[in-house]
């Protein structure tokens, strides 16, 4: 365990189906993302957010929609996905966000395996 | 947006000394390196961050240059154990926006 603990490991869903994500840490961390990682695509930062306040977007679609109620907890909630959605999505949180890792950077769960049918 | 470049993949003996260098020409001035080890259906674990010179810890060196336009993470006596998919991360300054980005990652293939 990393202390960063995300559920479900894994997720089938169907294209019209509504589900949630759900990412919690209780390393006393301050900011927290969501990372998609697709097959032979390189880590896609998704969402960042630094003490419950959304500070980044990075153009994705309005199917994901975010959600921080505090600063431990981090949902993504997904509905009528296409199957290019499919992939390992990855909570991360650190103790800042800013300029320059100067800490030991992002501590990262073990993902949920997303499949869309 | 940076350019960050490492090669795809990477194979070794087990035993033997692996280095693997990012490219990175476009990192933030203020910006450290920090390389991530990941294994199948997990998520990046940290191996080491510097900023410049060399840094050392129990599982790995880094080297960087004094321009800081790349990197070199060194695995010293590898194992079958160490075969896993290695990432650098440097921060980049778009526009006046701080964004950190990844590498495409290097697959490390550690042979008996």
């Amino acid at each position: 365990e990393t202390g960063v603990t995300q559920t479900p490991r894994h997720l089938v869903m169907g294209m019209t189906n509504k589900k949630s994500l759900k990412c919690e840490q209780h390393l006393g961390h301050n900011a927290m993302y969501w990372y998609k990682q697709s097959a032979k695509k390189p880590l896609e930062l998704m969402f960042v957010y630094n003490f419950k306040e959304q500070t980044e977007n990075n153009s994705v679609p309005s199917r994901f929609s975010p959600e921080c109620p505090n600063s431990s907890h981090l949902f993504l909630h997904l509905h009528t996905l296409q199957p290019e959605d499919s992939a390992l999505y990855l909570c991360a949180s650190s103790q800042e966000l800013g300029q320059g890792l100067y800490n030991y950077g992002y501590t990262f769960g073990s993902g949920t395996r997303l499949t869309v049918v | 947006l940076a350019k960050i470049t490492q090669p795809i993949s990477m194979d070794s003996y087990e035993g033997q000394e692996v280095n693997i260098t990012c490219s990175h020409n476009n990192i933030a001035t203020n910006d450290y390196i920090t390389w991530y080890q990941q294994f199948p259906s997990q998520g990046p674990r940290f191996i080491i961050q510097g900023y410049k010179t060399k840094v050392t810890n129990e599982v790995a060196s880094l080297f960087i240059p004094a321009d800081r336009k790349s990197s070199t993470l060194s695995l010293p006596r590898v194992s079958l154990s160490d075969t896993a998919v290695y990432y650098c991360l440097v921060g980049d300054l778009v526009d006046s926006s701080y964004k950190l980005i990844f590498g495409s990652g290097t697959r490390l293939l550690v042979r008996p």
